[in-house]
């Protein structure tokens, strides 16, 4: 099965700031690569994600890139917002279905 | 409507209860999903149906029952509960061929005493 690693478990960045947060997969036949973000007491939304043709993906202040080589890909948050703080989780999908979850990584951004 | 509703938000249950979860959504995804999510960590998978028949059990203790009863809906019954079960249960759902995103609904915060 997969195995997700994601780094770092919390991240603490100045309003204005760029964030950047890493995760690491297993499974080479894995081809679908999202990050959620879940405020507190809500659910996991779905900010970005990237397919495996794909080497990087933006929207507005948001980006992902894939290695699929070192299998990694990571999330760009530039000009941080206080309204960015939540947790984010990357969740390469295995097989068809199955979303396999990273321990999160939860962001802080200082005003 | 790309919106998945659970109900009910809160659930307190004793050991020698059964309650039952639902979940629905009409964006016509014919994969629905539940996970478990415990404080501080990630969402665990449970259960998947595809096109209404369980395609993915990963190995719930069986007082945790899964139904679909229509591609609309999705029940957890709950039996015979440990305080350890307590948690945020989500429900979610896609496309069942790994075409576009999961949508998450907002959850039941289970307690069992």
């Amino acid at each position: 099965g997969e195995n997700v690693e994601q780094h770092p478990s919390t991240l603490s960045v100045q309003e204005g700031d760029s964030a950047v947060i890493k995760c690491t997969y297993s499974d080479s036949a894995s081809n679908y690569f999202p990050w959620y973000k879940q405020e507190l007491g809500k659910r996991p939304q779905l900010i970005i994600d990237i397919r495996s043709n794909v080497g990087e993906k933006k929207d507005q202040r948001i980006a992902v890139t894939l290695n699929k080589t070192a299998k990694h890909f990571s999330l760009h948050i530039t000009e941080t917002q206080p309204e960015d703080s939540a947790v984010y989780f990357c969740a390469p999908r295995e097989g068809a279905q199955k979303l396999v979850f990273g321990q999160g990584t939860r962001l802080t951004i200082n005003p | 409507d790309t919106e998945v509703t659970q109900t009910p938000k809160h659930l307190v249950m004793g050991m020698t209860n059964k309650k039952s979860l639902k979940c629905e959504q009409h964006m016509g995804h014919r994969a629905m999903y539940w996970y478990k999510q415990k404080a501080k960590k990630p969402p665990e998978l449970m259960f998947v149906y595809s096109y209404e028949k369980l395609s993915i059990n990963e190995s719930v203790p069986s007082r945790f029952s899964p139904e679909c009863p229509n591609s609309s809906l999705l029940n957890l019954h709950l039996h015979a509960l440990q305080p350890e079960d307590s948690a945020l249960y989500l429900c979610a759902s896609s496309h069942p061929r790994g075409v576009g995103e999961q949508y998450f609904g907002p959850g039941t915060r289970l307690t069992v005493t």
